[in-house]
């Protein structure tokens, strides 16, 4: 089935520093979702992306939907305390009204 | 706008025991989606409701079962409770079918004991 795999699976930065992180797949998306999650909470919708090459942001937040239709980017900017969190890529299964999700990316910045 | 609402937060079951989940989309979305989420095999799919009826389910056993009311409000039950059933079991919700935009609620941590 299709599957979603993210990079990197965690990452240890500074306050301030720019992150960046990617969903590839071996199928085609024609919708591209980015979640965060924090400790209890359910997942939090950052930003949707529905075409190719499409570059949208969210505050700090960017995303890409790569050309190719198998990749997507996320990256965060000047990075601050609250980014902390596990982020998901997601994608609708083709044929189906259902969502697949990467493993996740857990991002801790240290003070 | 409120959020989606899940109801317990917490559940501690026993084995053998069956539990139901509840959950209120966000007011004017029609869609129900839930998932199960484990450190082990991450967020799946589980099944989703639209005009109350079950339009897609994920790889689950029998044992997990859902359902939507008229108001849109839906319901999951797992019977004869597993130790491998303790997740936090996710709703989310969007405007209609088709719509890939999901909110999720904030979940109910389930603990089988």
């Amino acid at each position: 089935g299709q599957q979603l795999n993210q990079s990197p699976q965690s990452m240890f930065i500074q306050e301030g520093e720019d992150v960046s992180m990617n969903c590839t797949s071996s199928s085609i998306f024609n919708t591209w979702l980015w979640y965060k999650q924090d400790p209890g909470e359910g997942p939090v919708l950052l930003i949707a992306l529905y075409k190719a090459g499409e570059l949208t942001s969210n505050g700090r937040l960017t995303a890409q939907f790569g050309i190719t239709r198998k990749d997507s980017f996320l990256n965060i900017s000047a990075s601050i305390p609250s980014d902390v969190g596990i982020y998901f890529c997601a994608g609708p299964v083709q044929g189906a009204q259902k969502l697949v999700f990467g493993q996740g990316t857990r991002l801790t910045i240290n003070p | 706008k409120a959020g989606v609402t899940q109801t317990p937060r917490y559940l501690i079951k026993t084995r053998g025991q069956q539990v139901t989940l509840s959950c209120s989309p966000i007011s004017g979305h029609r869609s129900v989606s839930w998932y199960q989420q484990t450190p082990g095999q991450g967020l799946q799919f589980l099944f989703e409701y639209f005009s109350e009826t079950q339009r897609n389910k994920g790889n689950f056993p029998g044992r997990f079962s859902g359902r939507q009311f008229s108001n849109s409000r839906s319901e999951m039950n797992v019977s004869t409770l597993e130790l491998g059933d303790s997740a936090l079991y996710l709703c989310a919700s969007s405007l209609t079918a088709g719509d890939y935009e999901q909110y999720f609620g904030p979940g109910t941590r389930l603990t089988v004991t």
